[in-house]
């Protein structure tokens, strides 16, 4: 079973921030939250990943809480092509094999 | 860089029928992995490959389902005999067994229909 709970969907305007929230009250720590995500009809492509500091990179930002109990994955500025399922997958970094994807969230950027 | 090559993007056969799938990982990368993602799920790894070994198979409904990475490069996922059930995209993934992510990068899939 996935280790994380995230909303089934989301809705986002064109240009606006999207902010999409995981819960994982149950990672440990060695354990590294990873996030990717799925265009329609392509296979999942990954976003970014962190283990307690916040992390940026030129697709998206990643905010952990101080507990490391759930993160937030922010597309600053959402597009029309940011469209897609979003997962968020916890597991150690150097257990390459334990990558369980639950259902995601399916996020839909508007116009 | 060329990315994970797979063939074909899609199938329709028969229950009962056997069915097999090609994967080409992006140029060395060690490690392979075989996904099946059913309509509305995440995916769920079938088998993990390092170089030509088998690390993980433990997903693998071992009675239908074989995998095999010759000369540990390109892949091969067969299913004898397919059941409705096995309906699904079949995903390849490969990895570079290098920091600093581990990040597994994803081929276009196979969608595979039994009818």
């Amino acid at each position: 079973d996935a280790k994380t709970t995230q909303p089934t969907s989301m809705d986002c305007a064109e240009g606006r921030a999207a902010n999409l929230p995981c819960n994982h009250s149950t990672i440990s720590g060695n354990e590294y939250v990873y996030w990717y995500r799925q265009i329609h009809s392509q296979g999942p492509q990954y976003i970014i990943h962190g283990l307690k500091n916040n992390e940026t990179n030129e697709m998206a930002s990643l905010i952990i809480t101080e507990d490391r109990k759930s993160s937030t994955l922010i597309l600053p500025h959402a597009t029309l092509r940011d469209t897609a399922v979003y997962y968020c997958i916890v597991r150690a970094k150097y257990n390459n094999n334990d990558m369980r994807f639950g259902a995601g969230t399916r996020l839909t950027v508007k116009p | 860089e060329a990315g994970v090559a797979q063939s074909p993007r899609y199938k329709i056969i028969e229950k009962r029928q056997s069915v097999a799938f090609w994967c080409n990982p992006i140029s060395g990368h060690a490690t392979l992995y075989w996904y099946q993602q059913i309509l509305g799920q995440g995916p769920k790894l079938l088998i993990q490959f390092q170089n030509n070994g088998v690390v993980d198979d433990s997903q693998l409904p071992k009675d239908r389902f074989s995998a095999e990475r010759l000369k540990g490069v390109d892949s091969t996922l067969k299913i004898q005999p397919a059941k409705l059930e096995d309906s699904a995209v079949y995903l390849c993934a490969s990895s570079p067994w290098t920091e600093p992510a581990y990040e597994q990068y994803f081929g276009p899939g196979t969608r595979l229909t039994v009818t």
